[in-house]
């Protein structure tokens, strides 16, 4: 699988929107950008995935470059409940059976 | 809506006690994972489950088995507690067949083992 690098913590105030970057500049033609989230103690909660196209669904929003090395998962109008730890992966989904996460962003949603 | 249940949140339990943690999920997935998640180590395939029936290893399985009588029950066993097994236990769910392949987790369950 391709690495992805994040920032370890962004801050964001609430009410904004929150844009969180992803490099993954090794990320192969048949990878997929996935996003999750983790909320303190909470299980991992799927966000968004994509290929190649930006998508967008009723959290957030997945932009991905045209040359596939980067991605930036938004969040519209970040509330507090949106404070979580967010883990951006690539991977082949209909071949890749675990989910391994790095170390991800902390997102601290400011009041 | 996607749903995965995990019986508990939280278990206290005793070394050498068998430890049983259930996950449910009402998808009509194929698929089914077990995890371990543990500050610094990250998440850790336990077992995995194609379908009814079957199990396969994932990376951490000793210590651990697990049992899927039906589809949407994945079971993971702890024949014998140990100390070294205090950990967020994560369950997921996938479909196998309908082409999104995304995992889908439940709450997680907290085990410590005295």
């Amino acid at each position: 699988d391709a690495k992805t690098t994040q920032p370890p913590s962004m801050d964001c105030a609430e009410g904004r929107a929150a844009n969180l970057p992803c490099n993954h500049s090794t990320i192969s033609g048949n990878e997929y950008v996935y996003w999750y989230r983790q909320i303190h103690s909470q299980g991992p909660q799927y966000i968004i995935h994509g290929l190649k196209n930006n998508e967008t669904n009723e959290m957030a929003s997945l932009i991905i470059t045209e040359d596939r090395k980067s991605s930036t998962l938004i969040l519209p109008h970040a509330t507090l409940r949106d404070t979580a730890v967010y883990y951006c992966i690539v991977r082949v989904p209909y071949r890749d059976d675990k989910i391994i996460f790095g170390k991800g962003t902390r997102l601290h949603i400011l009041p | 809506d996607v749903k995965v249940t995990q019986s508990s949140r939280y278990l206290v339990k005793r070394t050498g006690e068998k430890v049983f943690l259930e996950c449910v999920q009402d998808m009509d997935h194929e698929n089914m994972f077990w995890y371990r998640q543990d500050p610094g180590l990250g998440l850790r395939l336990i077992y995995f489950s194609y379908d009814v029936k079957m199990k396969e290893k994932g990376d951490i399985p000793e210590g651990y088995s697990v049992s899927r009588e039906k589809k949407e029950r994945f079971s993971l066993i702890l024949e014998s507690a140990s100390t070294n097994q205090t950990s967020m236990y994560l369950c997921a769910s996938r479909s196998g067949t309908s082409g999104m392949w995304t995992q889908y987790f439940g709450p997680g369950t907290r085990l410590l083992v005295l």
